[in-house]
């Protein structure tokens, strides 16, 4: 089967770094997206990786190696807007997302 | 704003009650999606539209019917649900269906079947 496994929940503290990671096993890799959602709106899109190395975007930076199924989400100086639950989807052979149940962020003062 | 919107925000219905959710996609793209979202699980993907053809369908009951009239719009008409059909159910949308495309949510409708 295919799974997508990411912790459930973290917490961090304002202005510190906080890591979170993806790892997958999914029939065939197309591609693997984070999205974050804040309680009771839409996922928005942050990144996208295709190929393996660091995609970095102002204060969040996405990492992927291919042959460990592996991903992280790096978020740097924290913030209390950060607080939100972040998603890891891999699209597979298929071209379906295959998604992870989320980590939900509690970024402490 | 996504540029997806989705209509009822908030929807309480009985089991015996039909209605509809609506989604309205202002992107110009051409796949739509519907998701279920429970708490603590993974996006469920429903049904897929392309081109306003349906090309998914992932064993979804039948007590859920979708309807894609163009490649802006699309429905969820609901009937005889059950308490366990209660959940956030999100439309998306993306440029087509496949490669590095981005799907872009609506906020939801948070549903509740009494």
């Amino acid at each position: 089967g295919q799974n997508i496994d990411q912790p459930t929940e973290m917490t961090a503290t304002e202005g510190a770094i906080v890591q979170i990671n993806c790892t997958y096993q999914t029939s065939g890799f197309n591609g693997l997206f984070w999205y974050q959602q804040h309680a009771g709106e839409a996922p928005t899109f942050l990144s996208y990786n295709v190929l393996d190395g660091l995609e970095e975007k102002g204060r969040f930076s996405s990492f992927l190696s291919r042959s460990k199924g592996y991903s992280y989400l790096l978020l740097k100086e924290l913030q209390m807007k950060d607080s939100a639950s972040y998603l890891c989807a891999v699209r597979d052979s298929n071209y379906q997302l295959i998604w992870g149940a989320g980590t939900k962020l509690i970024i402490k003062p | 704003e996504t540029g997806v919107t989705q209509t009822p925000r908030h929807l309480v219905m009985g089991m015996t009650n039909k209605k509809s959710l609506k989604c309205e996609q202002h992107l110009g793209h051409n796949a739509m999606y519907w998701y279920k979202q429970s708490a603590k699980k993974p996006l469920e993907l429903m049904f897929v539209y392309n081109f306003k053809e349906q090309t998914e369908n992932n064993s979804v009951p039948s007590r859920f019917s979708p309807e894609c009239p163009n490649s802006s719009h699309l429905f969820l008409h609901l009937h005889t649900l059950q308490p366990e059909d209660s959940a956030l159910y999100l439309c998306a949308s993306s440029q087509d269906r496949g490669g590095s495309d981005t799907q872009y949510f609506g906020p939801g409708t948070r549903l509740t079947v009494l």
